[in-house]
């Protein structure tokens, strides 16, 4: 069946570094949409990309869908203690979203 | 946005017990509710897709007599946990699509921690 695997699982990061976590499906999506969720509380949308090769930005994040759609990411730039959660991309397979594996991203002060 | 509200926040219950969850769309109409399950520091596992007026569509390995979703309006959608063990324990999700601005977009209500003892 499909699967969705994120990279990396876990990340620590000093305030102010860049993170990156990568999203990639063993089938093509229709398109993909990334979620953040706090601890505690519920996946929050954040995007979707629908086109191959397409970018969005959401001023320090850059979203990014890979031109086969089977991979994408998602880039923060200088991140704050406010950005700490799980990162989850969920692909639009043939009628349903599987969401990936999740990033956990920790931000140290 | 649109805010889709879950009852309760959070039960627990025995073992052997049924629990009723609830699923509100609060301003819009939502056609489709999704339905998943998520264990601590896991991903979220899709349980089923729930369409106003017709049967639910069980994801494989999730047994539709256990897991009992109504969906009879196009606000409200119930997930009942029947003989709940303690496998069962979980964080329950639901979502819903609202069709607006963004056909595909889901709106996920605030979820339901179940503990069965």
């Amino acid at each position: 069946g499909q699967q969705v695997m994120q990279i990396p699982q876990y990340q620590h990061v000093q305030e102010g570094e860049d993170f990156t976590t990568y999203c990639n499906s063993s089938t093509t999506l229709s398109n993909i949409q990334w979620y953040k969720q706090r601890p505690g509380g519920h996946p929050v949308f954040l995007i979707q990309l629908v086109k191959s090769g397409e970018v969005k930005k959401q001023k320090r994040l850059t979203f990014q869908f890979g031109e086969a759609k089977k991979n994408s990411s998602l880039h923060i730039t200088a991140t704050q203690t406010t950005d700490v959660g799980t990162y989850f991309c969920a692909g639009l397979g043939t009628y349903k979203y599987i969401f990936g594996t999740g990033t956990r991203l920790k931000v140290l002060a | 946005g649109a805010v889709v509200s879950q009852h309760p926040s959070w039960v627990i219950c025995k073992s052997g017990t049924s629990v009723k969850i609830e699923c509100r769309s609060l301003d819009f109409q939502a056609t489709t509710m999704f339905w998943y399950r998520q264990f601590p520091k896991q991903s979220l596992m899709l349980m089923a897709t729930s369409n106003e007026g017709s049967k639910a569509t069980y994801e494989q390995g999730v047994e539709k007599d256990k897991f009992l979703i109504n969906h009879a309006s196009l606000t409200l959608s119930t997930l009942t946990v029947t003989s709940a063990h303690p496998e069962d324990s979980s964080f329950y999700i639901c979502s819903a699509r609202a069709g607006l601005a963004d056909p595909n977009e889901q709106f996920f209500g605030p979820g339901t921690r179940l503990t069965v003892l």
